[in-house]
């Protein structure tokens, strides 16, 4: 069965880094494009990336733009959110999630359960 | 990339209908057919209910459907159950090949 499971989080001090993964099982990774989405405590939630099955295409919501970057490795099955000059805005949990089948980029159609990011001083 | 319009709260009686309504632009709801929506218990991961703005994926109850004029989408569920109470989420495909979520409905069911 599809399996995503995100690590990384945790607690943070403003302006510094943190790297989240998303290691996948149950399908064939390399085929499929995969998203970061995420919640901050008690809102909606806010699409940040997505990355294509090869990983020469990526996109990202302007709130992140110039500060995150995904990419991703195929030989290990595993994709990855680097986050940068991190705010209090970006406090949040992460989620992973994988692009539907096919070649149009139109679902979320399994989902991790997601990491924390705390950012504090 | 401004979120997509949602009303904040819905709610019906069990058995009745409820519809949720997803207003975007003609750069992302109105431009494409990739619209889809999100079910999220409290506590819980979001869960995939409708995709390309009609379908349904394998196991999801068929009250629940999805439709779309011009630049508004919407999600009908027939038939509401008590265990339908959650949050949904509309989510659309962008002109410039990025997404955008709604602001979320809380759904109750009376």
């Amino acid at each position: 069965q599809v399996q995503l499971l995100e690590s990384g989080g945790g607690v943070v001090q403003p302006g510094r880094s943190l790297r989240l993964s998303c290691a996948a099982s149950g399908f064939t990774f390399s085929s499929y494009a995969m998203h970061w989405v995420r919640q901050a405590p008690g809102k909606g939630l806010e699409w940040v990336a997505v990355i294509s099955d090869d990983g020469s295409r990526t996109h990202y919501a302007d709130s992140v733009t110039g500060r995150f970057t995904i990419s991703r490795d195929n030989s290990k099955s595993t994709f990855y959110l680097q986050l940068n000059s991190l705010g209090a805005e970006d406090m949040a949990i992460y989620y992973c999630a994988r692009e539907g089948p096919g070649d149009n980029w139109s679902m979320l159609d399994y989902w991790g359960q997601g990491t924390l990011v705390t950012v504090s001083s | 990339q401004s979120a997509l319009t949602q009303p904040a709260s819905v709610s019906g009686s069990p058995g009745q209908s409820i519809t949720i309504s997803c207003t975007g632009t003609s750069s992302d709801v109105g431009g494409y057919n990739y619209v889809s929506w999100y079910q999220q218990h409290p506590g819980k991961v979001p869960k995939l209910m409708i995709y390309d703005v009609t379908e349904r994926p394998a196991g999801v109850a068929n009250r629940f459907s999805g439709s779309k004029s011009g630049n508004t989408a919407s999600l009908t569920i027939s038939g509401l159950q008590a265990e339908d109470e959650a949050d949904y989420y509309c989510c659309s495909f962008t002109s410039t090949s990025t997404f955008v979520f709604g602001t979320g409905t809380q759904v109750t069911v009376l």
